[in-house]
């Protein structure tokens, strides 16, 4: 079955340091799409990162990165140099290409950065 | 380019009426999907449309919930009643294609009273 396991509830750190949150999923499929999502304090959910299984190449956006490891079934995210404007609830989520269309979701990890 | 489109943003309503949320997808996405968030239960999904047609509704909670999608531009969600377990925030997401990104709405926040 699958499963995503975002094992951080809540973390707080100051402004200007970086920041990982964690992401594990279970699929048996051997084709699959993981994503991140950022939901802000205005309840939106803002899209920001897909990564097919035959891709495991790291990928940086600007203060973000992402780090896909198949062997350990993770995909974690990294901010650099937080700001205010990362406090958000991220989400990690899980898509098969088998069977039904569907986002399987982890209960997301509260980053608040403090000034 | 205008994202996904959901109204009403908030509903206040009293058990027992009927609540229609509302769906503009992404113009050229032929898939439509329906969430639903709450503490309890996290993100879930509720029914997924392609090309118009529904595909998976098995994430409907029961018979008091419908959705239609009459048209690639527009698509709804009924409950009819509502209950206060059904205050939540409802989500409507569209993609171009079953397996591509899907972008979401603003959502739409439920209070049932």
């Amino acid at each position: 079955a699958q499963k995503v396991t975002q094992a951080q509830t809540e973390i707080s750190v100051v402004e200007k340091e970086d920041v990982t949150l964690d992401c594990v999923y279970e699929t048996r499929d051997t084709t699959y799409y993981l994503f991140w999502y950022k939901q802000p304090p205005s309840g939106e959910l803002v899209f920001l990162i897909r990564r097919n299984s035959f891709d495991e190449q790291n990928e940086i956006s600007g203060r973000y990165s992402w780090n896909f490891q198949k062997s350990t079934s993770s995909f974690n995210f990294t901010i650099t140099a937080s700001q205010v404007v990362d406090s958000a609830v991220y989400f990690c989520a899980l898509s098969e290409a088998r069977g039904a269309n569907n986002l399987f979701f982890g209960t997301g990890t509260r980053l608040t950065v403090i000034p | 380019d205008a994202g996904v489109i959901q109204s009403p943003r908030h509903e206040v309503t009293e058990m027992g009426q009927e609540v229609t949320l509302r769906c503009k997808p992404i113009s050229g996405h032929n898939s439509l999907f329906w969430y639903r968030q709450t503490m309890m239960r996290g993100l879930e999904l509720l029914i997924y449309f392609n090309n118009n047609v529904p595909i998976d509704d098995s994430g409907m909670p029961e018979d008091r919930f419908s959705a239609k999608m009459p048209n690639a531009s527009f698509s709804t969600l009924k409950i009819q009643p509502s209950e206060p377990r059904d205050s939540a925030v409802y989500f409507c997401a569209s993609s171009f294609g079953g397996q591509e990104t899907q972008y979401f709405g603003p959502g739409t926040r439920l209070l049932v009273l």
